[in-house]
């Protein structure tokens, strides 16, 4: 059974820098195909790709957010860690993280993690 | 903005049938499947349509999915109060911008 959940701090300050775990089971990112990907959703707004790290240790990202995040995994402790610097109060929304293999379609998701960017 | 377009919102009574588009370009839709995701209120995601045309397990033959060129297309059929939602279509893209997109969603609302 394939399960993700995200954590990491509900309120962050201004200027912050967030950073996000994935904690995973029922599958292993050393898996050749296997990736993870974080997408987030500002409340009442559409879902936004942040950044993706696949089983080889490639990562991707959102060209509009690239100069701010880093994903990076530990495959021994099945987690995928999105760290987001300098923070926004427009980067207050939902953040998901979600399975997708390579064949490109997010197969399992998270429950979300809510993170409010205030002062 | 989103790189891939939907309408809004749409709506239909129970147990008509409702399509919803989704529109890009030969960089996402043009060169790569596509997939849906259906988010009750309150809740995460879930995937609906893989590939194009795909269901995965225990999804109802009620969702269908279809590409065209630049286009995509998810159909309901047989509506229920419970497909109140909204609705994402989502594929790679190969431009500089971006590497996976989203559709900017549609509610569906059942009257």
């Amino acid at each position: 059974q394939v399960t993700l959940r995200e954590s990491g701090p509900a309120l962050v300050k201004p200027t912050q820098t967030l950073t996000l775990t994935c904690t995973f089971s029922g599958f292993s990112l050393s898996t050749s195909g296997m990736c993870v990907s974080w997408i987030r959703q500002p409340p009442g707004k559409a879902l936004e790709w942040l950044a993706l790290i696949d089983w080889d240790d490639d990562k991707y990202y959102s060209t509009s957010l690239k100069t701010r995040l880093t994903i990076s995994k530990d495959t021994s402790k099945n987690q995928v860690v999105l760290t987001m610097t300098n923070m926004d109060p427009v980067d207050t929304a939902t953040y998901y993280c979600a399975r997708i293999q390579a064949v490109g379609y997010f197969d399992y998701w998270g429950q979300g993690t809510l993170v409010t960017v205030s002062s | 903005q989103s790189v891939l377009t939907q309408p809004p919102s749409v709506s239909a009574a129970p147990g008509q049938k409702v399509t919803i588009s989704c529109s890009g370009s030969s960089s996402n839709i043009g060169n790569n499947y596509v997939s849906w995701y259906q988010q009750l209120p309150g809740t995460a995601p879930k995937l609906l349509i893989y590939d194009n045309n795909k269901r995965p397990s225990g999804i109802p033959d009620r969702f269908s999915g279809s590409k065209s060129g630049t286009s995509a297309t998810l159909g309901i059929t047989g509506l229920q109060t419970g497909d109140e939602a909204d609705y994402y279509c989502g594929t790679w893209d190969s431009s500089l911008s971006a590497f996976w997109v989203f559709g900017g969603g549609t509610k569906l609302t059942v009257l």
